[in-house]
This record gives structure tokens, C-alpha cells and sequence, in this order.
């Protein structure tokens, strides 16, 4: 089936530092959404994007849906340990059955302190 | 508020054995979807129901069957399983026309 392709795979970085990574596709997306997955948990939503050019924060992390709406970027700022865990993205589109999510792989971030 | 909440957490099953994993959300939300979660595959939609009364097949379908009982409760039942259903199963829900997908914290099932 259809994924997005996120980038980084993973990464590993330093507490204390900024954080970037993005998300694309081919396709274009009504709404793009960020989430993030700690061990044995559910994806939680960081960030939901509506509008091509939208820059929305919530508290650290900043994410924009790209111009041409076929991408979107995550920033986190000032890393914490407790920003450990995965990052997926989601592009969502409408049809006449309903919604429809595509994902991201997702990007396994480290911390080290 | 519990949001979207599943059960069980954790399964094994022998293959051939039968299960219901169930699924409620208490944000009367119209759309409810059932995914599972491979190491290297993402998440893979199984089946969804656009709204109360209406489900579809998604990407991975087969050996499961789903019910939409109400608008709260959306279940996903595998008839007969297999080890390649061992996987973790999330169940997702969403307002029509609002494009935010929340989940619940998934169930483990491992099928030996």
C-alpha cells in the first residue's frame, strides 16, 4: 500500500538540541498530521496541519505543511531525554467512503544526555 | 476522558483459536479503524467503518471480519488464527470532515 516516505530513518542527538524531520509523498493531502509512539504505547497527535503554508507549534515542536501540499516538517527544539521514541507523519485525505491515512515509516529519535 | 480504548492489551492464542479484540471511543466520533503494526511495515489498515452501520476492507483484510455495534464500539474478530496475525493491533477513531486520527494504546497478540 501507499506510505510516505519520512527522513531521517533515525537519529541520534545530543540533549539540548534542535531537532528536524520531514515527511513527503507524491500524492497531496488534505491534512497532514504528526505523531509520536513510546515503546508499548499507542500513537499519540503532536500536531495536526489543515491549510498548504499552516506553521503550527505546540510548545517545542513546530511542524508546517508544505506549499505544495505534498510535504510537511516537524521541528523539535531544545531536545529533552523525554523526547525519546518514534515520529510518524500522516497525510489524510477524502473520498466519497470516508477518510483515508496514509503514514510514515517513522523516525526513531535518541537522546543522549 | 479516556479517548480511545482497547481490549485486551496482550493475547496468545494457538493457531486455529478464535478472538475478539475490542474497541470503544467516548468522542463520538463518526469514523473508527482497525490497523496492526509490523516491525519494517508501518501501519496497515485492516478494515474501517466511515460511519455507524458501514464497514469497508482495507489494505490487509483477510482472516478478519469487524462489527460496527454501535457508534462507540467498532470489534475486529479473527475466526481462525494464524502465527502471521501475531502483530499489534490498534484501533483508531475520527469526526468526519475533521482529519485528526486518535488512538488507542494498542493490543499485543502473539499466535503460536
Amino acid at each position: 500500500g501507499q506510505q510516505l516516505n519520512q527522513s531521517p530513518q533515525s537519529m541520534f542527538i545530543q540533549e539540548g538540541e534542535d531537532v528536524s524531520m520531514n515527511c513527503t509523498s507524491s500524492s497531496i493531502f488534505n491534512t497532514w498530521l504528526w505523531y509520536k509512539q513510546d515503546p508499548g504505547e499507542g500513537p499519540v497527535l503532536l500536531i495536526a496541519l489543515y491549510k498548504a503554508g499552516e506553521l503550527t507549534s505546540n510548545g517545542r515542536l513546530t511542524a508546517q505543511f508544505g506549499i505544495t501540499r505534498k510535504d510537511s516538517f516537524l521541528n523539535i527544539s531544545a531536545s529533552i531525554p523525554s523526547d525519546v521514541g518514534i515520529y510518524f507523519c500522516a497525510g489524510q485525505t477524502r473520498d466519497n467512503y470516508g477518510q483515508n491515512f496514509v503514514f510514515g515509516p517513522g523516525t526513531r529519535l535518541s537522546v543522549l544526555p | 476522558n479516556a479517548g480511545v480504548t482497547q481490549t485486551p492489551k496482550f493475547q496468545v492464542l494457538k493457531t486455529g483459536q478464535s478472538m475478539t479484540l475490542q474497541c470503544a471511543q467516548d468522542m463520538n466520533h463518526n469514523s473508527m479503524y482497525w490497523y496492526r503494526q509490523d516491525p519494517g511495515m508501518g501501519l496497515r489498515l485492516i478494515y474501517y467503518s466511515a460511519s455507524e452501520g458501514t464497514t469497508d476492507k482495507g489494505e490487509v483484510p483477510n482472516g478478519y471480519n469487524v462489527s460496527r455495534l454501535n457508534k462507540r464500539e467498532f470489534s475486529l474478530r479473527l475466526e481462525s488464527a494464524a502465527p502471521s496475525q501475531t502483530s499489534v493491533y490498534f484501533c483508531a477513531s475520527t469526526l468526519l470532515g475533521n482529519g485528526e486520527l486518535f488512538f488507542g494504546e494498542g493490543s499485543r497478540l502473539t499466535v503460536l
